[in-house]
């Protein structure tokens, strides 16, 4: 199993361009979650997912979108990047919650919009 | 939603003494505390976990403390190495429909003196 799997590993943005990150996973896990984290800080959700066809809101959802078309993919767009939106972003996935929690994560994908 | 505090923010021991971090949570329902290390650059990985119906888990030098009452548990590593130098981060996550977020405490970044 690869697990998580995010791609780019480092992309630099101009303000205003768009951009998707792609996160795939191959443990067939339900649940998937986009966090970013800014530099010295923690982690923060974006958006997650609780299966296919469903997404919600995290705690920083504005400036994102995201889409689950399948189990497998999740992943994030930037419209309009901004320089707030420099940060690395960690794409994860775990089981549902009832049938078992440890939270996987991929490698992070480093973003700069400048 | 939850709120998920930790303290400290640093903390520096000499190595082979013990470390210990606190967090607290706000939501009662969570059931589910994970501890995660993160070397720099690198992803978090999860190093221990605990449920709501157990009160102590231990990895060999890695201990959790789980007071649901109080609402607080607790990483504590004993026989500090240098490797253990990295960020630590404490999270909550509850298993109803609707709290399956997996919220992050700000992390303490641990130094161990050689």
């Amino acid at each position: 199993n690869a697990g998580v799997t995010q791609t780019p590993k480092f992309r630099i943005l101009k303000i205003g361009q768009s951009m998707t990150l792609q996160c795939t996973q191959d443990m067939n896990h339900n649940y998937m979650y986009w966090y970013r984290q800014d530099p010295g800080m923690g982690l923060k959700l974006i958006y997650y997912s609780v299966g296919a066809g469903i997404t919600d809101k995290g705690e920083v959802p504005n400036g994102y979108n995201v889409s689950r078309s399948t189990t497998e993919d999740f992943p994030l767009r930037l419209e309009l990047a901004a320089p707030s939106q420099t940060s690395v972003y960690f794409c994860a996935s775990s089981y549902g919650a009832r049938s078992g929690n440890t939270i996987y994560f991929g490698e992070g994908s480093w973003l700069t919009v400048v | 939603g939850e709120n998920v505090e930790q303290h400290p923010s640093t903390l520096s021991v000499q190595e082979g003494d013990s470390a210990v971090i606190k967090c607290t949570y706000s939501d009662s329902a969570s059931n589910y505390f994970p501890w995660y290390k993160q070397e720099l650059g690198k992803r978090p990985q999860l190093i221990i976990d605990i449920r709501s119906n157990v009160g102590e888990k231990k990895d060999q030098r890695i201990a959790v403390t789980l007071n649901k009452t109080a609402k607080h548990f607790s990483l504590h590593i004993t026989e500090t190495q240098p490797e253990d130098s990295a960020v630590y981060f404490c999270a909550a996550r509850g298993s109803n429909f609707g709290n399956e977020k997996l919220t992050f405490g700000t992390g303490t970044r641990l130094t161990i003196i050689p």
